[in-house]
């Protein structure tokens, strides 16, 4: 199965920074990953499809960037409300699978 | 709006079953991809199992043969039957409605359930 690594695993970062994660993949997933934000107590929310895509609704802050192996989802301007976990997830192949996640925490 | 409630999760002995219910409103289950994701503490997300619109199935390594995804669609409800549950199928299970959007489904997860908690102890 397809692995999928995030980094880094914590983020401590000050609302209006600029936040940068990384997701590798195991083997190439060509553009078929996607990001979600997950709160605490919350279902996960997708933001960004077929890795460049934002999501329907989804602010323009956030953004994602990447192809074969190497993922970008980066926020321009941190909000409040932004502090939260995230997933990447690939559907190249079976099984689908996502990276452990990554904690944006407000420093 | 689309809604999606799960129920039927609970505490169960190994080796025993369980059947989590979806119900959705909002939105037809047998017209949509849908699938069950659970999280777990020491394993975080993992996908369990899809249902295609035509009826087509699929399934994570370690519930096959085990699990099995169907609907209802006179009570657009979806299910997941667990048999032979072992302690590592403890989590939250969520069901989730694929990503729609110009004509085309994802298998990504747009829609999801608030989550029905899965124990397996003795």
């Amino acid at each position: 199965e397809i692995v999928l690594t995030q980094s880094p695993a914590t983020l401590s970062l000050s609302p209006g920074e600029r936040a940068t994660l990384s997701c590798r993949a195991s083997q190439s997933v060509s553009t078929y990953l996607a990001w979600y934000q997950q709160k605490p107590g919350q279902a996960p929310r997708l933001l960004i499809y077929d890795a460049s895509n934002r999501a329907t609704g989804i602010p323009a802050r956030f953004s994602g960037s990447g192809s074969g192996t190497d993922f970008t989802l980066t926020i321009s301007s941190l909000e409040p409300e932004d502090f939260a976990v995230y997933y990447c997830q690939q559907r190249r192949d079976w099984p689908l699978t996502f990276g452990g996640g990554a904690k944006v925490e407000i420093k | 709006d689309v809604q999606l409630v799960e129920s039927g999760g609970g505490l169960i002995q190994p080796g025993g079953s369980l059947r989590l219910s979806c119900a959705a409103s909002g939105f037809t289950v047998s017209s949509n991809y849908m699938s069950w994701v659970r999280q777990s503490p020491g394993k975080g997300l993992e996908w369990v199992s899809l249902i295609y619109s035509g009826g087509t199935t699929y399934y994570a390594d370690s519930v096959k043969g085990r699990f099995t995804i169907s609907r209802d669609n006179s009570k657009n409800t979806l299910y997941l039957q667990m048999n032979s549950l072992r302690a590592d199928d403890t989590a939250v299970y969520y069901c989730a409605a694929h990503y729609y959007t110009s004509g085309i489904y994802y298998n990504y997860f747009d829609y999801w359930g608030q989550g029905t908690p899965v124990t397996v102890s003795s």
